[in-house]
């Protein structure tokens, strides 16, 4: 069965860093583009960032473009998410999403983590 | 402001259709294939129920479905079900690398 399970959330003061990290079991890792996604309380979703199946490639939504690093670490079926420069409005639920395989774009993910809460207090 | 635009509420009773839908522009929804649509309920994980416009993952009950015409993408809800009320989320990919999802849809069941 697969499953994803996020961690690393937690509480950051603005301008500060913080690494979530999401494990994979139950496929082939490394065949798979991965995402983040995010959901700040009581919105919608925002995709966030894409990661080609063999890590060449990365991808960013315009609000977190240069300060967000999205990266994999295929021998330990992790991917991370490096956040940077941390503001109030990226307060949410950071999930991280299967997709499908051999993908070097960002189209549709099956199936999400559990997500991870990230509070960056104003 | 969301890339896509979806109502942001749709209602029908038991055993009634709804359509839902997802309007972009010739950049999005409008030049690809590759619209999906993740069904949420309060408090749980995105779910995805539809992907490439039209196609259903192993699971997914027959009652959903998709289309798209032009710049507007559509889900139905058929037979509608209690369980079937929830949060319900477009996307589309944009070109360029990029990624945009609708604002959601709560669906209500009467």
């Amino acid at each position: 069965q697969e499953h994803l399970v996020e961690s690393g959330g937690g509480v950051v003061q603005p301008g500060g860093s913080l690494r979530l990290s999401c494990a994979a079991s139950g496929f082939t890792f490394s065949s798979h583009g991965m995402t983040w996604v995010r959901q700040a309380p009581g919105k919608g979703l925002e995709w966030v960032a894409f990661i080609r199946f063999d890590g060449a490639n990365q991808y960013y939504g315009d609000s977190v473009e240069g300060r967000f690093t999205i990266s994999r670490d295929n021998s330990k079926n992790t991917l991370y998410l490096q956040m940077n420069s941390l503001r109030p409005e990226d307060t949410a639920v950071y999930y991280c999403a299967k997709g499908d395989i051999w993908s070097g774009y960002p189209s549709w993910f099956d199936p999400w983590g559990q997500g991870t809460l990230v509070t960056v207090p104003s | 402001q969301s890339a896509l635009t979806q109502p942001p509420s749709a209602s029908g009773s038991p055993g009634q259709s709804v359509t839902i839908s997802c309007t972009g522009t010739s950049g999005d929804v409008g030049a690809y294939n590759h619209v999906s649509w993740y069904q949420q309920h309060p408090g749980k994980v995105p779910k995805l129920i539809i992907y490439e416009v039209t196609k259903r993952p192993s699971g997914i009950s027959d009652r959903f479905s998709g289309s798209k015409s032009g710049n507007t993408a559509s889900l139905t809800v058929s037979g509608l079900q209690a369980e079937d009320e929830a949060d319900y989320y477009c996307t589309s990919y944009a070109g360029s690398n990029n990624l945009f999802f609708g604002g959601g849809t709560k669906l209500t069941v009467l």
